[in-house]
């Protein structure tokens, strides 16, 4: 099926790094979703953004709807150690399944 | 905010049986719910689309006799793997969705590691 385009695939970083990923479509999208996942768990919500443009926060991390509606990025600031999972991005229209890119798998170095 | 549960969290099960997973939306209803399917180190694959009091949707390539999903309520689906072989050991996860104007969300449950003998 069809799968967002999300870079990078995985990080190496040091505690106190800043972190930054993106997801890019061929299509446009309403809503983009942005989610955790640690090992053996499903995965948890930790952004929604609904309008294009739209910058949201939640505690260190910080992700934007892309102007076109294609795109969107996520940011953590000054990670720690349990940052460390798997990072999904996933877009949805109205009526519409949530469509998933393939993961950023960060590490975080203490 | 949204929590949903999952059921049983782990199952080992010997080949040729059939196991059943519940999915429930604890402080939300939910008239559709969602069975995916993950592999190792990959993202997720939907399986099917359950609606409330009707039939499920599955995607390509997904058998459903192989993979019963019933949803007889708002807040309860349940996917039960018929005949299970050892191609069917996976983690299995069933989201809820949540949608209010133009806004949506959904939520995911914790996974349920099939392992199959």
């Amino acid at each position: 099926g069809q799968q967002l385009n999300q870079s990078p695939q995985s990080m190496f970083i040091q505690e106190g790094e800043d972190v930054s990923m993106n997801c890019t479509s061929s299509s446009i999208f309403n809503t983009w979703l942005w989610y955790k996942q640690d090992p053996g768990e499903g995965p948890v919500l930790l952004i929604a953004l609904y309008k294009a443009g739209e910058l949201t926060s939640n505690g260190r991390l910080t992700a934007q709807f892309g102007i076109t509606r294609k795109d969107s990025f996520l940011n953590i600031s000054a990670s720690i150690p349990s940052d460390v999972g798997i990072y999904f991005c996933a877009g949805h229209r109205q009526g519409g399944k949530l469509i998933f890119g393939q993961g950023t798998e960060l590490s975080v170095k203490p | 905010g949204a929590v949903v549960s999952q059921h049983p969290s782990w199952v080992i099960c010997k080949s040729g049986t059939s196991v059943k997973i519940e999915c429930r939306s604890l402080d939300f209803q939910a008239t559709t719910m969602f069975w995916y399917r993950q592999f190792p180190k990959q993202s997720l694959m939907l399986m099917a689309t359950s609606n409330e009091g009707s039939k499920a949707t599955y995607e390509q390539g997904v058998e459903k006799d192989k993979f019963l999903i019933n949803h007889a309520s708002l807040t309860l689906s349940t996917l039960t793997v018929t005949s299970a072989h050892p191609e069917d050991s996976s983690f299995y996860i069933c989201s809820a969705g949540l949608a209010g104007g133009l806004r949506y969300e959904q939520f995911f449950g914790p996974g349920t590691r099939l392992t199959v003998l």
